[in-house]
């Protein structure tokens, strides 16, 4: 099983700053099979980035991922108050089980 | 617009049943592969499961945890993805997604219906 890491658990920037968020798998990812997720309380969560680095769709372009094999990264270039939430990565592989999730990051509002 | 939308979330006995729904629009459900996930209270993310479209064979997959317990099932002329779960334990408390996926990915999830297990 593959599992995944992200770090930090916890970011606390402002609105206009940067962030960068990290997930590291215990093996290579085949195939880049790495996605993104922004999941808000009470809400559904909402696919941001796929196969490591194309945007899903309605996703804005401040939002980029970046990554292979077991490093992967999801940059958001200037935050907007919007983009406050837990950030979840994801992979896909060929054995069991199938789709394995990060713990998460929580981007919070410094 | 692709909508989904879980039902039939309570509260239930260790040991016991319940089966969520998760009605689908907006997309070709017939074709699409079908997964449900869920997230633990404090917790993250956990695949339970998936259905191919039958056109792809319809094979299921399910998670470890939950293997011999729970049944993922589909009803294509009701747009209508089910999860039958038995014997169900207290770690399987959970918010219950259902999720319309690509092969990799899943590209649009419903807001999901709580589960308790509990005496």
């Amino acid at each position: 099983e593959i599992v995944l890491t992200q770090s930090p658990g916890t970011l606390s920037l402002s609105p206009g700053e940067r962030a960068t968020l990290s997930c590291r798998a215990s093996q290579s990812v085949s195939s880049n099979y790495l996605a993104w997720y922004q999941h808000k309380p009470g809400q559904a969560p909402r696919l941001v980035i796929h196969d490591a680095s194309s945007r899903a769709t309605g996703i804005p372009d401040r939002f980029s991922g970046s990554g292979s094999g077991t490093d992967f990264t999801l940059t958001i270039s200037r935050l907007e108050p919007e983009d406050f939430a837990v950030y979840y990565c994801q992979q896909f592989g060929s054995s069991p089980p199938l789709y394995t999730f990060g713990q998460g990051t929580k981007l919070e509002i410094k | 617009e692709v909508q989904l939308v879980e039902s039939g979330g309570g509260l239930v006995k260790p040991g016991g049943s319940l089966r969520l729904s998760c009605a689908a629009s907006g997309f070709a459900f017939n074709h699409a592969w079908m997964t449900w996930i869920r997230q633990a209270p404090g917790k993250g993310l956990e695949w339970v499961g998936r259905v191919k479209s039958k056109t792809s064979g319809g094979a299921i997959d399910y998670a470890a945890p939950v293997k011999g317990r729970f049944t993922i099932s589909r009803d294509d002329s009701k747009n209508t993805l089910y999860l039958q779960m038995s014997s169900l334990k207290t770690e399987d408390t959970a918010v219950y997604f259902c999720a319309w996926q690509a092969i990799s990915h899943f590209n649009y999830w419903g807001p999901g219906t709580r589960v308790t297990v509990s005496s």
